[in-house]
C-alpha cells in the first residue's frame, strides 16, 4: 500500500472543476516539495505541478493544488475532454531515501 | 532529450537490461530516476543515479536490482535480475531537476515497454 494515498478514479463534466486527493500516511514525507505528474497512456508522463503548487512553463492556470499539512489537492478547473488520463502526486520521503507515488487517480471527462 | 533503449522481451529468470542516453551538460549536472509503470500498480521508483555512480535504490528491489554509469558515453544502465511477469511494464528515464526534490523530473525518455513471458 503506497504512503500516498490517491482515489482510484475521478470524474465531472466538460466546464465542472474535479479534484483529486493525495493525502500522506507519514509525516516524513517532503509534503513541500510534492510534484504532480499528468500520463496518458502510451506517452511518459508529464509533470503538472512541482514543488508543491507551482506550474512549469506552458501549465495554464486551470490546474492548482491545495496544500495542508499532510496532503494535497489536485484542482481542474474548467474541465476539458484533453484533460482525461492519470495524475499522480509523486514525493521524497527522506526517511526512506525513496520517491514515493501515489496510486494515481483515472480521471474520465462526461 | 532522454533516449532509451534495452531488451524489450525476456523469459521468466533473465535479466533486463535498460540503458538511458542524455546530454553531456545534463549528464554531468542532474541524477537521472529509473520509473516504471506496470498493469494495476501505476508508477513506481526504482531508484535514482548520478553522474558519479552515486545510487540510492527502492528496497523493493534490493538483490535484484544494479544501476551503473558510462561516463564515456554520457549513459546510465539498469539491470535486474531474475525477472517475473510482475516486472512487465514501461520502463522510463527521468532528468530530476531539483536537487532538493529527488521527486522533481522534468524530462522524461518515452520508455522501453518491457514483457516477461
Amino acid at each position: 500500500q503506497s504512503l500516498l494515498t490517491q482515489p482510484p478514479s475521478v470524474s465531472a463534466a466538460p466546464g465542472q472543476t474535479v479534484s483529486i486527493s493525495c493525502s500522506g500516511r507519514t509525516y516524513l514525507i517532503d509534503y513541500d516539495h510534492m510534484c504532480w505528474y499528468q500520463h496518458f497512456p502510451g506517452t511518459e508522463p508529464k509533470p503538472l505541478i512541482v514543488d508543491s503548487t507551482e506550474r512549469p512553463a506552458g501549465i495554464p492556470d486551470r490546474f492548482s493544488v491545495s496544500k495542508s499539512a499532510m496532503s494535497a489537492t489536485l484542482i481542474i478547473s474548467g474541465l476539458q475532454a484533453g484533460d482525461e488520463a492519470d495524475y499522480y502526486c509523486a514525493a521524497w520521503h527522506p526517511g526512506l531515501n525513496t520517491v514515493v507515488f501515489g496510486g494515481g487517480s483515472r480521471l474520465t471527462v462526461l | 532529450q532522454v533516449q532509451q533503449w534495452g531488451t524489450g522481451l525476456l523469459k521468466p529468470s533473465e535479466t533486463l537490461s535498460l540503458y538511458c542516453g542524455v546530454d553531456a551538460e545534463s549528464f554531468n549536472t542532474f541524477p537521472y530516476n529509473w520509473i516504471r509503470l506496470t498493469p494495476g500498480k501505476g508508477l513506481e521508483w526504482i531508484g535514482i543515479i548520478n553522474h558519479s555512480g552515486g545510487t540510492l535504490y527502492n528496497p523493493s528491489f534490493t538483490g535484484r536490482l544494479t544501476l551503473s554509469v558510462d561516463k564515456s558515453t554520457n549513459h546510465f544502465s539498469l539491470r535486474l535480475t531474475s525477472v517475473t511477469a510482475a516486472d512487465s511494464g514501461f520502463y522510463y528515464c527521468a532528468k530530476v531537476s531539483s536537487l532538493a526534490s529527488p521527486a522533481r523530473m522534468d524530462l522524461w525518455g518515452t520508455g522501453t515497454a518491457v514483457t516477461v513471458s
